[in-house]
C-alpha cells in the first residue's frame, strides 16, 4: 500500500523558512515523479512544484518560483520542499503527491498534508 | 499560460440524479486532463485520467469525456458517498493554472 507521510509544517513568521518532508513507502520511490500541491484554508488545490524521478528536473509554479526548492533523496525514499521568504499567502495545507507514472504529472496517491501557517 | 475554468461552482442534486460538471481550458490540452474527488478533511482522490480513463477501483457510474479545450465529468445515479468537491487538472504543461477552481456537489 502506498503511504506518503508529510511533516515539517508549523507556524512561521513572514520572511521565515520551513523545510517540509514527505516519507514515502509501499512503492519504488525512485521510479516516480513527485509533486507538492497546496490548499489554502477553504480554497481550491494549487500545484506548487514537481520533480522528476531522478531529481534532475524540477518545476515550480509562478507564485513560489525563486522562493522554494524541491528535492528528493531516493535512497531515503523522501521528498523535500525548502520554503524561504514565506508570505501570508503561502498559508496552506501542503500535500505530497505521487505521480501516476514516471513523468505524467497527475497524481494517484496523496498524503494527508502538513499545515503551514505564515503569520506574525 | 493555461487557465482552467470549471462550472458550475456549486451543484445541488439528489440521490439517483445524473450530474455533469464542465471544465474548460484556455488552450488546447489534447486529452491531458484528470478529475479528482475531495471530501472535507481528506486528500483528493484520482477518478479519471487522460480525459476518459477510469482509475482502478473507481465506480463505473463516473465517466469523463472531451478533448482539446472542453471536458466533462458525469456521475450517473448519484450515491450518498458522491457528495464532495470535484476538481479538474490539466497536465499538458506546468505553466499557468493546473487545477480548476472546484465544483461543490451538494445534496438538494
Amino acid at each position: 500500500e502506498v503511504q506518503l507521510l508529510e511533516s515539517g509544517g508549523g507556524l512561521v513568521q513572514p520572511g521565515g523558512s520551513l523545510r517540509l518532508s514527505c516519507a514515502a513507502s509501499g512503492f519504488t520511490f525512485s521510479n516516480y515523479a513527485m509533486s507538492w500541491v497546496r490548499q489554502a484554508p477553504g480554497k481550491g488545490l494549487q500545484w506548487v512544484s514537481a520533480i522528476s524521478s531522478s531529481g534532475d528536473s524540477t518545476y515550480y509554479a509562478g507564485p513560489v518560483k525563486g522562493r522554494v526548492t524541491i528535492s528528493r533523496d531516493n535512497p531515503k525514499d523522501t521528498l523535500y520542499l525548502q520554503m524561504d521568504s514565506l508570505r501570508a499567502e503561502d498559508t496552506a495545507l501542503y500535500y505530497c503527491a505521487k505521480d501516476w507514472g514516471s513523468a505524467s504529472y497527475f497524481f494517484d496517491s496523496w498524503g494527508q498534508g502538513t499545515l503551514v501557517i505564515v503569520s506574525s | 499560460d493555461i487557465q482552467m475554468t470549471q462550472s458550475p461552482s456549486t451543484l445541488s442534486a439528489s440521490v439517483g440524479d445524473r450530474v455533469t460538471i464542465t471544465c474548460r481550458a484556455s488552450q488546447n490540452i489534447n486529452s491531458w486532463l484528470a478529475w479528482y474527488q475531495q471530501k472535507p478533511g481528506k486528500a483528493p482522490k484520482l477518478l479519471i485520467y487522460k480525459a476518459s480513463n477510469l482509475e482502478f477501483g473507481v465506480p463505473s457510474r463516473f465517466s469523463g469525456s472531451g478533448s482539446g479545450t472542453e471536458f466533462t465529468l458525469t456521475i450517473d445515479s448519484l450515491q450518498p458517498d458522491d457528495f464532495a468537491t470535484y476538481y479538474c487538472q490539466q497536465y499538458d504543461n506546468l505553466f499557468g493554472d493546473t487545477f480548476g477552481q472546484g465544483t461543490k456537489l451538494e445534496i438538494k
